[in-house]
């Protein structure tokens, strides 16, 4: 397996414009999870995917920003009408979520510059 | 609340142990976990230990937890200038969904 990947690796875009990132975890990983991460601090949790459901967001997730995870396989992340304060560092991660397994593994992230 | 608190800075020299600590605030956190970042890259899982064991070891890494204090130690032996990068503590409850991070402890090796 070789392990989580994320596309792009890096996005600059001019603000107002949309993009959108996509993840594709571990195979057998049910659960699918998006951070946000700016510089010197910790990843923030944004959402999590249990399988196609999205079943938790962050007050973090505004309105602007949608997640998607149609098969319960890849997902997909998109900012519209983006602002300079998005961006950031996006990671995701995915977990077995079952047997006791929730460790959660990273992707290489996609960093988001808005100019 | 949820809060993870680290100290920001760690220097040790080469060979020497390096001993990274984490507070948590979560009484009910089940799972706490270390990860390694390296500049520009994402995050790697080091180890994890589980609420109801206070220690683990797994080669040159030794976590130590003390559930009464909620502190959280991570202790490299033999530290190399390779070990140089950002550790991450973080914790999350029973089904593990939602994980909360620390800052992050940069941990510098001199040679």
């Amino acid at each position: 397996d070789t392990g989580v990947s994320q596309d792009p690796r890096h996005k600059i875009t001019k603000r107002g414009q949309n993009v959108t990132f996509r993840c594709d975890p571990i195979s057998e990983h049910n659960r699918l999870y998006w951070y946000r991460q700016t510089l010197g601090q910790g990843p923030e949790f944004l959402t999590y995917f249990q399988n196609e459901a999205q079943l938790e967001k962050s007050r973090l997730l505004s309105d602007r920003f949608s997640a998607e995870r149609p098969k319960g396989s890849f997902s997909t992340l998109e900012i519209q009408r983006t602002e300079q304060g998005d961006s950031a560092m996006y990671l995701c991660a995915s977990s077995l979520g079952s047997q006791g397994r929730y460790e959660q593994y990273f992707g290489p992230g996609t960093r988001l510059t808005v100019t | 609340g949820e809060d993870v608190e680290q100290s920001l800075f760690l220097s040790v020299r080469e060979g020497d142990s390096s001993v990274i600590n984490c507070t948590y605030t979560d009484s009910s956190s089940t799972y706490l976990y270390w990860y390694k970042q390296e500049p520009g890259a994402g995050l790697q899982l080091l180890t994890y230990i589980f609420s109801n064991m206070d220690m683990k070891q797994d080669q040159r890494l030794t976590v130590l937890l003390n559930k009464k204090d909620k502190h959280l130690s991570l202790r490299i032996a033999d530290t190399q200038t390779g070990d140089s990068a950002i550790y991450f503590c973080a914790e999350s409850r029973n089904g593990g969904f939602k994980t909360i991070f620390g800052a992050g402890t940069r941990l510098f090796v001199k040679a």
